[in-house]
């Protein structure tokens, strides 16, 4: 059980367009989803944390208006980047949790990540 | 100073060897903590909490020292697949804290 799928697994974009990421809980309800950025030989950093139905929560220096984050649903957060830019390239994880806000209480299932590379 | 240091390594060591891995805190009013292994390219998997008395799952034992707000990792009889790197993480501000992890290369 407990398992998170992440769609796409691998995407490249050119400069300028954006790219959707899809985060879907697939046997459990996941009142809180999580997205991570991850750079080469860097530590996963947390970019904001989402409660289903309410507006996400932005860690400092993530732009809400660049990396849109929906939680529509209990079992599917979405990640879209706007206006994609070179550096925005890296590996961008999704976690679910079935704790309400709080994410550290209770075990966060990772999904598979999507590699972005923007052109 | 990071909230979670760790030791980036890589640690080189041979087939069947002992391997500890430290882990320091910042934040004294952590409640959880976690060692996870990253594969390369592939996304974190949970291998085991620490609590405060010690645990031991198989070859791998964790241990918590709140005085100090050290954890460690031990691994013993160190196999091929052990290889990956592994991330300290702790419970902040009601979040994980990520470590930047120890990569570890066993060799046959």
């Amino acid at each position: 059980g407990a398992v998170v799928s992440q769609h796409p697994s691998r995407v490249i974009c050119k400069s300028g367009t954006s790219v959707k990421i899809e985060c879907r809980s697939l046997d459990f309800q996941a009142t809180t989803m999580f997205w991570y950025r991850q750079f080469p030989k860097k530590s996963l950093m947390l970019m904001a944390t989402s409660n289903e139905g309410s507006k996400a929560t932005y860690e400092q220096g993530v732009e809400k208006d660049k990396f849109l984050i929906n939680h529509a649903s209990l079992t599917l957060s979405t990640l879209t980047v706007t206006s994609a830019h070179p550096e925005d390239s890296s590996f961008y994880i999704c976690s679910a949790s079935q704790a309400s806000g709080s994410g550290g209480n209770y075990e966060q299932y990772f999904g598979p990540g999507t590699r972005l590379t923007v052109t | 100073r990071k909230e979670v240091e760790q030791d980036p390594g890589p640690f080189n060591v041979p087939e069947g060897a002992t391997v500890a891995f430290n882990c320091t805190y910042s934040n004294s009013a952590s409640q959880s903590f976690f060692w996870y292994r990253q594969d390369c390219r592939k996304e974190p998997k949970l291998l085991m909490s620490v609590y405060s008395s010690g645990n031991e799952d198989g070859r791998f034992t964790a241990q918590l020292n709140r005085a100090s707000q050290y954890i460690s990792l031990l691994i013993r009889d160190s196999k091929l697949s052990d290889s990956a790197t592994y991330l300290c993480v702790v419970n902040g501000r009601g979040k994980l804290i990520f470590g930047q992890g120890t990569t570890l290369q066993v060799k046959p």
